[in-house]
């Protein structure tokens, strides 16, 4: 079963705003990595937030992690055209798996 | 570097036929994956290998058979397709000493007819 569900499904604004998508899961984590994916093509690696971590920061991209409600939001900012994509939140537990979310669908409009 | 390639990029099948899905990475990693998306849903584990000569299940295992040939490649075999397969397969590989990033290949469209 799915381990992280993102909120919302789906999320459309203009070019220069900001855009903000949240992740929840279910189990203790190890750390948890965001990942984009442009349409067609394979899943590139964001950022990553260590479960002893609260935010951390990468050029436009914030994330923040709470492990007491077990939640984590990332943060686009200045949004652009080249930011449409689908986000995905995944979770680590142990060494080797990784557990996705389903995903928020992210329009930039120009 | 090539990263992480996969072949073929589309394939469709009819039932009961098999094929398999290549996957190779030029990166010395250690790990390597086989992943399957369906819509609406993030990617789900079908097999890894944490080094070479292993491979694990993951979370939907039944129905493929995997070999990780060397340390470069990993195949994916669908022995018996079925309709409920139909999705897309991407490979992915992390070198062994980081529990950070997968690198991910451009995925394989299947459509089992």
């Amino acid at each position: 079963s799915q381990q992280g569900e993102e909120d919302p499904q789906a999320l459309s604004i203009q070019e220069g705003e900001n855009a903000t998508m949240n992740c929840s899961y279910k189990t203790s984590i190890n750390n948890l990595q965001w990942y984009r994916q442009n349409s067609g093509r394979g899943l590139v690696h964001l950022i990553l937030i260590r479960s002893n971590e609260r935010e951390k920061h990468s050029g436009r991209l914030r994330v923040t992690l709470d492990t007491s409600k077990k939640s984590s939001s990332l943060l686009i900012t200045a949004s652009r055209a080249a930011d449409t994509a689908s986000y995905f939140c995944a979770t680590l537990f142990g060494n080797e798996k990784l557990t996705f979310g389903t995903g928020t669908r992210l329009t930039i409009i120009p | 570097n090539a990263g992480v390639t996969q072949t073929p990029k589309f394939q469709v099948l009819k039932t009961g036929q098999s094929m398999t899905l290549q996957c190779a990475q030029d990166m010395n990693h250690n790990s390597m994956y086989w992943y399957r998306q369906d819509p609406g849903m993030g990617l789900r584990l079908i097999y890894y290998s944490a080094s070479e000569g292993t491979t694990d299940k993951g979370e939907v295992p039944n129905g493929y058979n995997v070999s990780r040939l060397n340390k470069r490649e990993f195949s994916l075999r669908l022995e018996s397709a079925a309709p409920s397969q139909t999705s897309v397969y991407f490979c992915a590989s992390k070198p062994s000493w980081s529990t950070d990033t997968q690198y991910f290949g451009p995925g394989t469209r299947l459509t089992v007819l």
